[in-house]
């Protein structure tokens, strides 16, 4: 049973465009994270939201924590080929173990 | 400070055989994790440890099992590979009060 659905599943855009991925559960969560993973590595943090209907900004990427804690989105503004790669969403349950999405593989094409 | 490395990073076993997958981590981190990663699944955790000498199951432990007989280093055991098994396997730790995870490059394997 995956608690964590991501979508969509596969992203191939243009440089320049913008782009969302949306991260939904059911169940609560006490902090949620975005990771990005290139091929060939493990995956490497973006960010940790914590307050439900928290926004942070990571220069082009803005992410969203819902108010409820259940969902999360990930948006990107003037996508770069360098912004390639596997986006993972993690929920935390505990203060030491994380469910993770099924991930999001966006392909930025120049 | 090397962060997380793991060994091998690739192998290919035959059906039946054993291997013992090491990750080892230079951060004093107390959590330590095993994962693996297939197609369209995301990160599906095997088991985990929360300090030297403990370990627990996680959501896909069977056909798995683990030590940590110290603090830095957490091993991954397959007493008899199968072909389900074919994945690439991630280690990753974590210290006390924090949530962030710190994953190694992931190992490879090929189960025939």
């Amino acid at each position: 049973t995956q608690l964590l659905e991501q979508s969509p599943q596969f992203l191939s855009i243009q440089e320049g465009e913008n782009l969302t991925v949306y991260c939904n559960s059911s169940s609560v969560f006490s902090s949620l994270q975005w990771y990005r993973q290139e091929p060939g590595e493990g995956p490497v943090l973006l960010v940790t939201v914590v307050t439900g209907g928290e926004v942070k900004k990571l220069k082009r990427l803005t992410f969203q924590f819902g108010d409820a804690r259940k969902d999360s989105s990930l948006h990107i503004t003037a996508a770069q080929p360098g912004d390639t790669g596997l986006y993972l969403c993690a929920g935390a349950r505990s203060s030491y173990k994380l469910i993770f999405g099924s991930g999001t593989r966006l392909l930025v094409r120049p | 400070n090397a962060g997380v490395t793991q060994t091998p990073k690739f192998r290919v076993l035959k059906t039946g055989q054993s291997m013992t997958l090491l990750c080892a981590q230079d951060m004093n981190h107390e959590y330590m994790y095993w994962y693996r990663q297939d197609p369209g699944m995301g990160l599906r955790l095997i088991h985990y440890s929360v300090g030297e000498g403990t370990t627990a199951k996680g959501e896909v432990p069977d056909g798995y099992n683990v030590s940590r007989l110290k603090k830095q280093n957490f091993l991954l055991g397959l007493e008899s590979a199968a072909p389900s098994q074919t994945s690439v396997y991630f280690c990753a730790s974590t210290g006390t009060g924090q949530e962030t995870q710190y994953f190694g490059p992931g190992t490879r394997l090929l189960v025939l």
